[in-house]
């Protein structure tokens, strides 16, 4: 079974921390993506990737960086948490056929 | 950028009735694509529908998308209260290679 793997399903920091969210795909998928969701602004966009240590901007990244240098593995990083990241981040991979999602990470920055 | 818009945002029914909900979009697609998600949890792919196509069933789904009106519609018939969760549409556009969300519909099944 194909799947999005999601290192933490439950996640608490302190502001001010580096926080790394992991993600893992096993479809051999090159499109990869970060989005936080939020009640009442849908889902949107961080950062993407469409190929090993590429990267691109999405429409919220400030605060965010990521790393790809596997293809199989996308890394979300906030270099300096804070509470206002707090929110739920889906990362997936993609075809032109559809998205396949993780279950998410909650994050809490307090 | 474009982005899916569904309509209604909540919306509530019985068991046993049917569920509509609309997504409108701005730009040409290549494809549009409807998605579940159960609270807290990550999304579900659930049916895609392309441009040249106008009506697509899947079990008690039924998606139809009218590209002149920039419009589709999700219909689930015969309604559980396991189907209680939030419906998104995807718009895949001609230009990029990426989807973009709307922000949803949430639906509550009441038994």
């Amino acid at each position: 079974d194909v799947k999005v793997t999601q290192s933490s399903r439950y996640l608490v920091k302190r502001t001010g921390e580096k926080v790394f969210l992991e993600c893992v795909q096993d479809m051999d998928h090159e499109n990869m993506f970060w989005y936080r969701q939020d009640p009442g602004l849908g889902l949107r966009l961080i950062y993407f990737s469409y190929d090993v240590k590429m990267k691109e901007k999405g429409d919220i990244p400030e605060g965010y960086s990521v790393s790809r240098e596997k293809k199989e593995r996308f890394s979300l990083i906030l270099e300096s948490a804070s509470t206002n990241q707090t929110s739920m981040y889906l990362c997936a991979s993609s075809t032109a056929y559809g998205y396949t999602f993780g279950s998410g990470t909650r994050l809490t920055v307090v | 950028s474009q982005q899916g818009e569904e309509d209604p945002q909540a919306l509530s029914i019985q068991e046993g009735e049917n569920a509509t909900m609309n997504c409108s979009y701005k730009t040409s697609i290549n494809n549009l694509q409807w998605y579940r998600q159960n609270s807290g949890r990550g999304l579900v792919h659930l049916i895609l529908i392309r441009s040249n196509e106008r009506e697509k069933h899947s079990g008690r789904l039924r998606v139809t998308l009218d590209t002149s009106k920039k419009s589709s519609s999700l219909l689930i018939t015969a309604s559980r209260a396991a189907d209680t969760a939030s419906y998104f549409c995807a718009t895949y556009d001609n230009y990029g290679q990426n989807f973009v969300f709307g922000p949803g519909t949430r639906l509550s099944v009441l038994p």
